[in-house]
């Protein structure tokens, strides 16, 4: 059974461009939620998905960036024109769903670097 | 709103000593409290989690407590070894959405 996927592990992007972030979770799971962490600093929450469904994006910049989770297919993090300020490791974690008590399980995160 | 401390940043030990890892909360209206361990270029494992009824969560060397009420946990490791190297992190949960709210971590180096 193989843990939360996320690819690809290394993403070097120009000022400007678009980042594609995905994150495939752990069979059954069908919650997701995306972190950031910057340098020198914590893991920051940004979104939290079901299928199909945005539940808390609360922590998520209103500009520039989106997510989805579709009902076929990973959980995509998009960064639209990105700036040197979005380079960080983004982290994907799933969980069943189950409540606050359920363990979430971390993928091995995304290092965006934008040049 | 929520914040998480952990103090030192930092911490290098000999092999074999026994050790306290330290965490603090702001808001004490948590659900529980996890403990995670974060490898270089790695992502996130979970050690202990910690409901907020309970006083205490134990796995292996490791060992977890919480004071709900005054905002602290520790984090015990006994006998410590060169492969408990790595950067130990605290998180709460405060909301229904089992948002984590984490502090910056502690790196821990143990000497051979």
């Amino acid at each position: 059974n193989a843990g939360v996927m996320q690819n690809p592990r290394h993403l070097v992007r120009r000022r400007g461009q678009e980042a594609r972030l995905r994150c495939s979770p752990m069979k059954g799971h069908s919650h997701v939620y995306w972190y950031r962490q910057l340098p020198e600093e914590g893991l920051k929450f940004m979104v939290y998905l079901q299928k199909e469904n945005i539940i808390d994006e609360s922590g998520m910049p209103k500009e520039r960036f989106s997510a989805e989770f579709p009902k076929e297919g990973p959980s995509i993090l998009r960064i639209q024109q990105v700036v040197r300020g979005d380079s960080a490791a983004y982290f994907c974690a799933s969980s069943l769903g189950l409540g606050t008590n359920e363990k979430l399980f971390f993928g091995s995160g995304t290092q965006l670097s934008v040049l | 709103k929520q914040e998480v401390t952990q103090i030192p940043a930092a911490l290098s030990v000999p092999e074999g000593e026994n050790l306290v890892l330290n965490c603090s909360f702001t808001d004490s209206a948590i659900y529980n409290l996890q403990w995670f361990r974060q490898d270089p270029g790695k992502g996130l494992t979970s050690l202990l989690l910690i409901q907020s009824s309970q006083r205490e969560q134990t796995s292996g060397r490791l060992n977890a407590s919480l004071d709900k009420s005054s905002g602290r946990s520790t984090l015990y490791i006994a006998a410590s070894q060169p492969g408990d190297s790595a950067t130990y992190l605290c998180a709460v949960i405060t909301g229904a959405n089992s948002k984590l709210t984490f502090g910056k971590g502690i790196t821990l180096s143990v000497r051979p």
